[in-house]
């Protein structure tokens, strides 16, 4: 597709369940990252990851969080035993080189409920 | 890694007002980068403006404009004429040697008929 796509684009599961989230970048754009958006809140980074480098996992906010991009495109974000301050909006983002000053295009999120 | 403060938590303007969106920015980057990204309420986040640390020269473009001023680390978006469709949660964002974009909490912009 033209653009970063996310799936689910809503997620409703119970506390205590492990979620998926998927993020497919533009195709051909290196460098991939997650962000959490909590209501009224600004853009929490999670993770990134840059072609076949070790992916910077510093912004993730515990070990219940993963994310893995296989072949350096789609990625997946999961999270385990999901608590309800996990509730959030779940941003993807590629760009595409590596470099402070390419901007980065977003997809439309996944909204994640947890019960 | 950086930081990025919008004071204004949300403005409200009515049609055809000119309003500014304020940014400040710390950083310990010699090289660095600022941004502005709208995200209306569909929720998807749209770039706006792009300026490295080396260019202080101000942009305008249609009814947005940019003022950079590294002697007061701010990075500072008006809207001039502003329309309804102006309505967004508008971000400030900065990017240095980690290569991740770090955002401001946003300023929310309402725009009345």
């Amino acid at each position: 597709g033209a653009g970063v796509s996310q799936s689910p684009s809503n997620k409703v599961t119970e506390k205590g369940k492990d979620v998926e989230l998927r993020c497919d970048p533009i195709s051909g754009h290196t460098a991939l990252y997650w962000y959490r958006q909590s209501l009224g809140q600004g853009l929490e980074f999670l993770i990134y990851f840059q072609g076949n480098s070790a992916p910077d996992k510093s912004g993730l906010p515990s070990d219940r969080f993963s994310a893995e991009r296989t072949g350096g495109s789609v990625s997946t974000l999961t999270i385990q035993r999901t608590q309800q301050e996990d509730s959030a909006v779940y941003l993807c983002a590629s760009s595409l080189d590596q470099g402070a000053g390419t901007e980065a295009f977003f997809g439309q999120g996944t909204r994640l409920t947890v019960v | 890694a950086q930081k990025v403060t919008q004071a204004q938590t949300e403005i409200s303007v009515v049609e055809k007002e000119d309003v500014t969106l304020d940014c400040v920015y710390e950083t310990r980057d010699t090289t660095y980068y600022l941004f502005w990204y709208k995200q209306p309420p569909s929720g998807e986040l749209v770039f706006l403006i792009r300026r490295n640390s080396f260019d202080e020269q101000n942009e305008i473009s249609g009814r947005y404009s940019w003022n950079f001023q590294k002697s007061t680390s701010s990075f500072n978006f008006t809207i001039t004429a502003s329309q309804v469709v102006d309505s967004a949660v508008y971000f400030c964002v900065a990017t240095g040697g980690s290569y991740i974009p770090t955002f401001g909490r946003g300023t929310s912009l309402i725009v009345h008929p």
